[in-house]
């Protein structure tokens, strides 16, 4: 079974570029989580979808983040415009839910963003 | 705000010994997740810790919870060499079951032969 899948896996862009950040989850998971890890810092909680709906936002630093699950399968986070401390390793994470019983995170191997 | 921390943030030691990991979390969660991450790569589920008093071993590490305490430990029995790597604990953020997590900001573990 593929795991959950992040791409690209790295990414180098300039202050005020855009760029979109695209996670693929275990296939038949409905809840689909977006987290960062800035340099130094603990990982953080950006938001949560079950299937296509935003579940839990409150973790999204500002309005310049914008994450999407059309069709409830994948995901997209975009950062527009990037700023340098957008920098970090975005993870994305995804699990079948209490309903299932399992409520384990499974993650991807995440995209390194560095904005300069 | 829920608060995890981890505690040490960095060990050094030596391949035999034991050692435990300590993680102290400040909201009445009963659900607590430690992770395994190598250089590089993703975070890999070592336990999933769902009531009071669980405790889950697998090979070398075991896992407890005492969510009277808000403490969970991870202890190291034996180290060897491959359990060089980064550990994190973390917390549901409301006990719900799918909610974000909140995390430690990690052990940095190394493994000396």
């Amino acid at each position: 079974e593929a795991g959950v899948t992040q791409f690209p896996s790295h990414s180098v862009i300039e202050k005020g570029q855009t760029v979109t950040l695209r996670c693929d989850p275990i296939s038949g998971h409905d809840n689909l989580y977006w987290y960062r890890r800035v340099m130094g810092k603990e990982i953080k909680f950006l938001l949560h979808f079950v299937k296509e709906s935003k579940q839990d936002e409150s973790g999204m630093p500002n309005n310049r983040f914008l994450a999407e699950r059309t069709g409830g399968t994948y995901s997209t986070l975009k950062v527009q415009p990037a700023e340098l401390e957008d920098s970090g390793v975005y993870f994305c994470a995804s699990s079948q839910g209490p309903g299932s019983g399992a409520y384990e995170q499974y993650f991807g191997p995440g995209t390194r963003l560095t904005v300069t | 705000e829920l608060k995890v921390e981890q505690n040490p943030l960095f060990l050094s030691m030596q391949e035999g010994k034991n050692y435990t990991i300590y993680c102290n979390y400040s909201t009445t969660s009963d659900r607590l997740y430690w992770y395994r991450q190598d250089p590089g790569k993703s975070l890999e589920s070592l336990f999933v810790l769902l009531s009071n008093g669980a405790v889950k071993q697998e090979g070398r590490l075991m896992a407890s919870l005492d969510t009277k305490a808000r403490l969970s430990t991870l202890h190291i029995t034996a180290a060897v060499h491959d359990l060089s790597a980064t550990y994190f604990c973390a917390v549901d953020s409301s006990g719900g079951g799918a909610d974000g997590l909140t995390f430690g900001k990690g052990t940095h573990l190394i493994i000396q032969p």
